[in-house]
């Protein structure tokens, strides 16, 4: 299996919802990724989890709250989240070390009312 | 500190013509290099990456790119390019910094356009 996947596709939510992106991969990567992608920019790296870990957290707002449950899953929960939040949020999975080349998902395109 | 700079934002080329795309890059230690593929509405593809291995590297769906240390470059290219090859193609480098131990930084992207 050589794929991340990601739930759900799409995700339209109220600034005063609370909801959760979810990822999952088979590949046996021990190093996990969320990237948030605005319109034709490239992606921006949020956090990275190596060994269910959190390793590293690009200064994101709390309103984001990464959660790795086991080393296949990588879950996003959203909270209080202001329209400027809405992109394409994607997911990554790859070999340690860190930072060695990713494999992603399709994405989540959330959308923030 | 370490970046890349795609230098064409868009390029086009014909069906059957050879595709190049530019990357240079600087990187104060020894970089890892990758270059992304992304279609319209998808997540993003690893086509190949160089890891201080062979500097020539062969990817996925013929692309291969070379990376020259004296010309801090790493270009993509293809000898032949389908319509299937139109998309966002993005530059990456990443690298240990003694500071902060990790960098990783994508070029602005360069999108490719293959006309019949």
């Amino acid at each position: 299996d050589t794929e991340v996947t990601q739930t759900p596709k799409h995700l339209v939510m109220g600034m005063t919802n609370k909801k959760s992106l979810k990822c999952e991969q088979h590949m046996g990567h021990r190093a996990m990724y969320w990237y948030k992608q605005k319109a034709k920019k490239p992606p921006e790296l949020m956090f990275v989890y190596s060994y269910e870990k959190l390793s590293i957290n690009e200064s994101v707002p709390s309103r984001f709250s990464p959660e790795c449950p086991n080393s296949s899953l990588l879950n996003l929960h959203l909270h209080a989240l202001q329209p400027e939040d809405s992109a394409l949020y994607l997911c990554a999975s790859g070999p340690t070390p860190l930072l060695n080349g990713q494999y992603f998902g399709p994405g989540t395109r959330l959308t923030v009312l | 500190a370490q970046s890349v700079t795609q230098l064409d934002s868009h390029v086009s080329v014909s069906e059957g013509t050879p595709v190049l795309l530019r990357c240079n890059y600087s990187s104060s230690y020894s970089p890892s290099l990758f270059w992304y593929v992304q279609h319209p509405n998808k997540g993003l593809q690893l086509l190949l990456k160089y890891t201080s291995a062979a500097t020539l590297v062969k990817g996925i769906n013929g692309f291969e790119a070379e990376f020259k240390k004296s010309e801090t470059s790493f270009h993509l290219t293809k000898p032949s390019a389908h319509m299937s090859d139109a998309a966002e193609y993005f530059c990456v480098v990443s690298d240990q910094d003694s500071n902060s131990g990790y960098a990783l930084n994508f070029g602005k992207g360069t999108s490719l356009l293959v006309t019949p």
